[in-house]
């Protein structure tokens, strides 16, 4: 599987960060989707998932301004979050989970989001 | 919720074994899988062990994990260190409601 990630990398405070993941490969309609941000001052965090089914599941800190969402059609999913401020600064990856076996399996390149007025 | 804690940095010596220990805070570290992750500088995170001590097939057979639930904790091992093992290592594993989460990372420096 490959992935191919873009999206703006550079807000100001109070917009709202988009990101899409595109799937090569794979359909998404087998696994699990995730977004994981990587920042200096808090190391890895799972950010959220969407099934293929388009069921989605949150990190309960970020929940209220995550938004996560699948195109099956144009085989990529994305994620929004709303309000950034300087503490969302971060390395942003796609991910992908496995049916069977636990963990992350494949990774994207990693978006890197600056949020500075 | 709860924390995954891994020493910030470890070193060895080429040819080596060096472990890399994960505690978790609260709740039983045997009831949910645990996972590693090499990430490499400029480079997304990798597995190398997933569920405690399973190793995926393109991963050397130098890294094996464990837990330990006398400590609640699980272990990162990788012998016979060679230079490329340099990099960041994060343990992971899930809440009650099968949400990732990462430790903080630990630097190992081959040297």
């Amino acid at each position: 599987v490959q992935f191919q990630q873009w999206g703006a990398g550079l807000l100001k405070p109070s917009e709202t960060l988009s990101l899409t993941c595109a799937v090569y490969g794979e359909s998404l309609s087998v696994f699990n989707w995730h977004w994981i941000r990587q920042s200096p001052g808090k190391g890895l965090e799972w950010i959220g998932k969407v099934t293929h089914r388009g069921s989605t599941d949150y990190n309960p800190s970020l929940k209220s301004r995550v938004t996560i969402s699948i195109d099956t059609s144009n085989n990529q999913f994305s994620l929004k979050l709303t309000s950034v401020t300087a503490a969302d600064r971060a390395v942003y990856y796609c991910a992908r989970d496995s049916p069977s076996a636990a963990g992350f399996w494949g990774w994207g390149q990693g978006t890197m989001v600056t949020v500075s007025s | 919720n709860f924390m995954l804690t891994q020493p910030h940095s470890v070193s060895e010596s080429p040819g080596k074994t060096v472990t890399i220990s994960c505690t978790r805070s609260s709740g039983s570290i045997a009831n949910k899988y645990v996972q590693w992750y090499q990430q490499r500088p400029g480079s997304a995170p990798a597995i190398v062990i997933y569920e405690h001590n399973r190793r995926p097939s393109d991963v050397s057979d130098r890294f094996s994990g464990s837990i330990d639930s006398s400590s609640n904790s699980a272990s990162l091992t990788i012998s016979r260190l060679k230079t490329e093992d340099e990099a960041d290592y994060y343990c992971q594993s899930y809440d009650n409601n099968n949400q990732g989460v990462f430790g903080g990372g630990t630097k190992l420096t081959v040297l």
